[in-house]
Parts: C-alpha cells; structure tokens; sequence
C-alpha cells in the first residue's frame, strides 16, 4: 500500500518564524489533505490540496503530484500554531474507497 | 452549519466489556468513516460506510463492527475490549467520491482499564 512519510518529525519555532513541513508519498494518490491536530485531539482541516498550489491566510501548500510529494509553509508563526501537522493521503488505486493513509505527523512547537 | 458530532467525548470501561460510539455526519454527506488513532500516530482506517452499506474495512479484528442508519449516522461497536483498544476514535463524514475532503468530529477518547 501507500506509504507517507513527513518530515521534520519534530520543529520547535520562535514567534514569528517561517516553516516548511513535507510530506511525500509513494504511489500515485487521487486525494491530499493536510489537518491540524489541536492538544484536545480535534482535527481541523487546513487544506484540500490534491495538485497545484492553496493559500489561506498565514498557511500555503503545495502538492506535486508527478513527484509525490507536497509542502505546508507556515508564515509568520503564533503560539496558536502549535500542535501536530498530519498530512494524509486517498489512494487512487482503491477505486472509490475513501480509505485516508496518514503520515506520522510533524509535532509543531511555537514558543512566545 | 453543524459539523460532524461524536458522543461521547469520553469513556472509560473495563476489559471485556463491550462499546458503542456514535457519529452524526454534516448534513448532505452520505459516506462516514472510523479511524483509530494510537498515542503518537497517525489515525489507523476502520470502517467506511455509504447508503448504508460497508464499503471498506481496515485490518482490525472481528471484535469492531459498525453500521449506519437512514438518517446517515452510523455507530462504531468494540466487544470484549482489551487495554490495547485505549485509543482516540475517530468519524470523518464526507460526500462520495474518489475526489471529496473528509471532515472530522472532535473523536471519542476510549480508556480501557
């Protein structure tokens, strides 16, 4: 099955500073997401990024399909920020199989 | 609008028992989804439901089974629980469709003592 690996597994930031979390995958994949995962275990949705390129607000992403891997940049960093960042994945070959395959996360720490 | 709702919030039982965990999508979509998520790790695939009808099933054991109703909301079940099964369980509600964004409840923290 697909694998997706996301890098750093860790970052801890400053205020104020700019990020750059990877998330690359192995097959080929109909379905991109990236969520935040606050400390309470709520998933929120960040982007819906299967191709090309989305920005909201502070957030930006990016996913490059043909070579199997995607970007979130986070601008200008507030403790608000801080969490985890799981990148998952839908796989194409499953037909229409909602099943999502998620990365480990990259653990996000924003100190003041 | 309201989004995807999980009760309960929380819940502790005891090995052996038996669990039921309930999930009521956003209004319009027809497809629910349950993950598992472990301390640590990413959310494991367990179930997926369309018009009722089971569409895919993680590899977990027999012991977890679920349903959906006509109103489209669906429950997930958990018999003779062991420690292992203390996790985070998770809905996501979504349209059909290979190219759709799933939406996820706040989850269900299940502690198996």
């Amino acid at each position: 099955g697909i694998q997706v690996e996301q890098s750093p597994p860790d970052l801890i930031l400053q205020e104020g500073a700019n990020s750059t979390l990877r998330c690359n995958f192995s097959d080929s994949v109909n379905n991109l997401q990236w969520f935040h995962q606050n400390p309470w275990g709520q998933l929120i949705n960040l982007f819906y990024i299967p191709s090309g390129t989305k920005q909201n607000g502070r957030l930006s992403a990016t996913t490059v399909a043909t070579e199997r891997y995607s970007l979130l940049y986070i601008s200008s960093s507030q403790t608000t920020d801080s969490g985890v960042y799981f990148c998952a994945v839908g796989d194409y070959n499953a037909g229409n199989n909602r099943k999502l395959i998620w990365g480990l996360g990259t653990s996000l720490a924003v100190n003041p | 609008d309201a989004g995807v709702t999980q009760s309960p919030t929380h819940l502790i039982k005891t090995r052996g028992q038996q669990v039921t965990l309930r999930c009521s999508p956003i209004s319009g979509h027809k497809s629910v989804s349950w993950y598992q998520q472990v301390l640590g790790q990413g959310p494991q695939f367990i179930f997926q439901y369309y018009e009722k009808e089971e569409r895919g099933r993680g590899n977990f054991p027999d012991r977890f089974s679920a349903r959906q109703f006509p109103n489209y909301s669906s429950e997930l079940n958990v018999n003779a629980l062991l420690l292992g099964d203390s996790a985070l369980y998770l809905c996501a509600s979504s349209l059909w469709g290979q190219n759709t964004e799933a939406f996820f409840g706040q989850g269900t923290r299940l502690t198996v003592v």
